[in-house]
């Protein structure tokens, strides 16, 4: 089974920075996912880690450290429109199916 | 179609009552998940697709729950004599390929809310 932790919420006022955690337990690793879900909208992608390190794309990082199970997303420069919940995934040893944490709620403040 | 299509997008059905939930992936996408999302919630696992194959049906809750995907393309997924617990929003999501790297493309979902 797997035992995926991140906060619940956050909030930040526009143009800060924020950084969301993600902690696992897993049986087997083959890669960590990073989905953002407005509300009552559909999960979309923002980022892939499998290697130790960080990912940049643009305002979105994410890093990854497999000894220590533990990942995080920074959005930069937020925007309003960041005001979104974003989801931690991980995909264990059976190369397909992704374990979803609860999801971080990020507000954005003016 | 550009992305994961589902349909209904909103569906109230009476405890007991049968639903069918469709999703039409991205044309060529050889993987189809279906995921179930609790208010306030992650997505959860349900059943995996490999073109018609359901190589995963672990994540069905009980015998009332049924998926299919006889041609590899379109899927549904049944429930029978729904209850009150199967309220939730369920996602289907589609992947170009299995394994590393390959993201999931998620529809908007079906909302069931049951009565």
């Amino acid at each position: 089974g797997q035992n995926i932790d991140q906060p619940t919420e956050m909030t930040a006022t526009e143009g800060a920075i924020v950084q969301i955690n993600c902690t696992y337990q897993t049986s087997g690793f083959n890669g960590l996912f990073w989905y953002q879900q407005h509300a009552g909208e559909a999960p979309t992608f923002l980022s892939y880690n499998v290697l130790d390190g960080l990912e940049e794309k643009g305002r979105f990082s994410s890093f990854l450290s497999r000894s220590k199970g533990y990942s995080y997303l920074l959005l930069k420069e937020l925007q309003m429109k960041d005001s979104a919940s974003y989801l931690c995934a991980v995909r264990d040893g059976n190369d397909y199916k992704l374990s979803f944490g609860a999801g971080t709620t990020v507000t954005v403040r003016a | 179609g550009a992305g994961v299509s589902q349909s209904p997008r909103y569906k109230v059905a009476k405890r007991g009552q049968d639903v069918a939930l469709r999703c039409d992936p991205i044309s060529g996408h050889v993987s189809l998940f279906w995921y179930q999302q609790a208010l306030g919630q992650g997505p959860e696992f349900l059943t995996y697709f490999q073109n018609e194959a359901q190589l995963d049906k672990s994540g069905l809750p009980s015998d009332r729950f049924f998926a299919e995907r006889p041609e590899g393309s379109v899927s549904t997924l049944k429930i029978q004599r729904t209850q009150q617990e199967d309220s939730a929003v369920y996602l289907c999501a589609s992947s170009f390929r299995q394994g590393q790297g390959g993201e999931l493309f998620f529809g908007e979902g079906s909302r069931l809310t049951v009565l």
